[in-house]
């Protein structure tokens, strides 16, 4: 089955430590993205590639890092520069990447992974 | 700035009843918009997706409409049942498309009670 997997589903952080959310897509897509999602609160853009080597920062890059060293994959790495990390995050994938006209593919998200700070 | 509002923040109904929910957005140069689908505890799934050339969409019993000049749109609901209960999310991606990003509301919390 083709389609966006996330893991782990639940993720503790110590303090001062990183940690890697680990995002892979057998959909062919070329865009993936990673976003954070709060409480009540709606989905904030954390990073995104448009195509493998390249990525770019969202809206609250700060104490987060991404590579896309592979088409497939697209793992997000909250760093202890991140002070309040305790979120859920969801990475979501689309075929289109460039300009108009190729820009009407819907967006396909993974399950998500639970983040909490012990 | 793009900002995207739905209202109500949360709506319970009764089996059967038929319901609209909304979605502002302030930019009106929008490329498209989606509504998405989210279920506790999981990630979201596209239900619609509306071109900006386009008035509305249709699938099964959802129906979503657009009216790009005055920056809303509604996601119509008919005959809810159980298994509608969900928060659904509405997203605009911009009319410059900047690296395909998507700016999301905060999500109306829909319960439909047996």
């Amino acid at each position: 089955d083709g389609g966006i997997t996330q893991s782990p589903k639940y993720l503790f952080r110590k303090e001062g430590q990183n940690v890697t959310l680990s995002c892979e897509q057998n959909l062919n897509h070329d865009a993936m993205y990673w976003y954070r999602q709060d409480p009540g609160q709606g989905l904030r853009l954390i990073y995104y590639s448009q195509i493998v080597n390249d990525f770019q920062k969202g809206d609250i890059a700060e104490g987060y890092s991404v590579s896309r060293e592979k088409k497939e994959s697209f793992p997000l790495t909250v760093t202890s520069a991140q002070k309040n990390p305790t979120a859920f995050y969801l990475c979501a994938s689309t075929s289109d990447a460039w300009g108009p006209g190729m820009a009407n593919e819907k967006l396909f998200f993974g399950s998500g992974t639970q983040l909490s700070v012990l | 700035k793009q900002e995207v509002t739905q209202i109500p923040a949360a709506l319970s109904v009764p089996e059967g009843e038929n319901l609209v929910l909304n979605c502002s957005f302030t930019d009106s140069a929008i490329y498209n918009l989606q509504w998405f689908r989210q279920d506790p505890g999981k990630g979201l799934t596209s239900l619609l997706l509306i071109q900006s050339s386009q008035r509305e969409q249709t699938s099964g019993r959802l129906n979503a409409s657009l009216d790009k000049s005055s920056g809303r749109s509604t996601l119509y609901i008919a005959a809810s049942q159980p298994g509608d209960s969900a928060t659904y999310l509405c997203a605009v991606r911009r009319e410059d498309n900047q690296g395909g990003k998507l700016i999301f509301g905060q999500g109306t919390e829909l319960s439909v009670k047996p």
